[in-house]
């Protein structure tokens, strides 16, 4: 059974440039979580889908991040421009929300550098 | 205002003894916990879940414990094994919040051979 699988998992580039984050949640899920870790901060949720609808996006961290479900098998964060500071590891995650707890599955991280 | 803290940065012990994580929790409306492991450049993996009516939980070589009075939590493993070195996070939901994880910053394990 095939985890949370994001694209790229590495990705350099320039200040400025829009930078696109895939994700695809496992099947079944209807969940599914943006996270960013840095050394500085930890692990923190960006934006949070429930049923493929945005809930909560307080942690997205300014205008120039943004993120879509288009659909329950898929998921984008964008960061356009893209600055120095937003170099990061960014886990997308997914869930089953139900009515007796919520165990989160990662996928391996987008290694995000932007120089 | 953390409401779930790991108050340890980093943890060491030797291989073949038990390693206790510790964490502690300020909302008494968590109701589930979870233990996450994490090695470099890799994502968080679940790891061991306990419900708040339960108050231990054992997978294996590892033991979550739960002391609702005390809003305190740890994780048992024993005996611990090299591959045991990672970092472990803490975390907790509650249905209010439609079960969104709230993070403790995590503990480094080292085990020592």
């Amino acid at each position: 059974d095939a985890g949370v699988i994001q694209s790229p998992r590495h990705e350099v580039t320039e200040m400025g440039q829009e930078v696109t984050l895939r994700c695809k949640p496992i099947s079944g899920h209807n969940s599914l979580f943006w996270y960013r870790q840095t050394m500085m901060r930890g692990l923190e949720l960006l934006i949070y889908f429930n049923n493929n609808v945005p809930i909560d996006d307080s942690g997205m961290p300014e205008d120039r991040f943004s993120a879509k479900m288009p659909n329950a098998s898929f998921s984008t964060l964008k960061i356009q421009p893209s600055e120095p500071r937003d170099s990061a590891v960014y886990f997308c995650a997914s869930s089953f929300t139900g009515s007796s707890g919520n165990t989160i599955y990662f996928g391996e991280g987008s290694w995000l550098t932007v120089v | 205002d953390q409401q779930v803290k790991q108050n340890s940065p980093s943890l060491s012990v030797q291989e073949g003894r038990i390693s206790i994580l510790n964490c502690d929790y300020t909302n008494s409306m968590f109701d589930y916990f979870l233990w996450y492991k994490k090695y470099p450049a890799e994502g968080p993996t679940f790891l061991i879940s306990i419900s708040s009516i339960k108050d231990k939980n054992e997978d294996g070589r590892f033991t979550v414990f739960l002391n609702k009075s005390a809003k305190h939590l740890s994780l048992h493993i024993v005996p611990s094994q090299p591959g045991d070195s990672a970092v472990y996070f803490c975390a907790a939901s509650d249905k209010d919040s439609n079960y969104q994880l709230i993070w403790g910053a995590g503990t480094k394990l080292i085990i020592k051979p």
